[in-house]
């Protein structure tokens, strides 16, 4: 199974933006990028996916490299409730369902 | 009550006891899962249930047993576990494969399970 490897922990100023990096370099040519968070004392919760093109949605916007081998999770404006750990994942397409959890980034606002 | 529910949230057994985790998703899903997360671990997949057939055994120790009885419902029979057994189960549900080539989980909140 492909890899992805994410920072251990971020910080980030109330209202500012967010980017939680992700690589991923030996993801394959049809493996599509999933984004989970875990907010304290939760399950984790979808936030978004994507395969090639960037992809916005009302939580954040998820931005691929051209070379797929690396992706990107922003935030546009972070609040106190987004404090949480950040999960890049990495899913092989129709006729699997496994998703690789890793260690993800624990991200922490500051007010 | 809506999405993935789990009971008990919290769970203290001793050794020898018999316990049961009990998920139920009210999403209409197909396929169920049964998610180990230890201390400053990765969440590690146990199960995968998919039309009640059981697809996937991580290499989950018998003293772990599950049950799918039916699409919504899934249950994780726990019986002479060991104190290392100790973390959070988590349980989620999606569409199943097959229907989307993205199939998003959805989690429960998780059921805190202590072994003395």
């Amino acid at each position: 199974d492909a890899k992805t490897t994410q920072p251990n922990s971020m910080e980030s100023n109330e209202e500012e933006p967010v980017h939680l990096p992700c690589n991923h370099s030996t993801i394959s040519g049809t493996d599509y990028i999933h984004w989970y968070r875990q907010l304290p004392s939760q399950g984790p919760e979808y936030v978004i996916h994507g395969l090639t093109s960037n992809v916005n949605n009302r939580m954040a916007s998820l931005a691929i490299a051209e070379d797929r081998k690396s992706s990107t999770l922003i935030l546009h404006r972070a609040t106190l409730r987004d404090a949480a750990v950040y999960y890049c994942i990495l899913r092989e397409p129709s006729g699997t369902y496994k998703y690789i959890f890793g260690t993800g980034t624990r991200l922490k606002v500051l007010a | 009550e809506t999405g993935v529910t789990q009971t008990p949230r919290h769970l203290v057994m001793g050794m020898t006891n018999k316990k049961s985790l009990k998920c139920e998703q009210h999403l209409g899903h197909n396929a169920m899962y049964w998610y180990k997360q230890s201390a400053k671990k990765p969440l590690e997949l146990m199960f995968v249930y998919n039309f009640k057939e059981q697809t996937e055994n991580n290499s989950v120790p018998s003293r772990f047993s599950p049950e799918c009885p039916n699409s919504s419902h899934l249950f994780l029979h726990l019986h002479t576990l060991q104190p290392e057994d100790s973390a959070l189960y988590l349980c989620a549900s999606s569409q199943g494969p097959g229907t989307s080539a993205t199939d998003t989980q959805y989690f429960g909140p998780g059921t805190r399970l202590t072994v003395l």
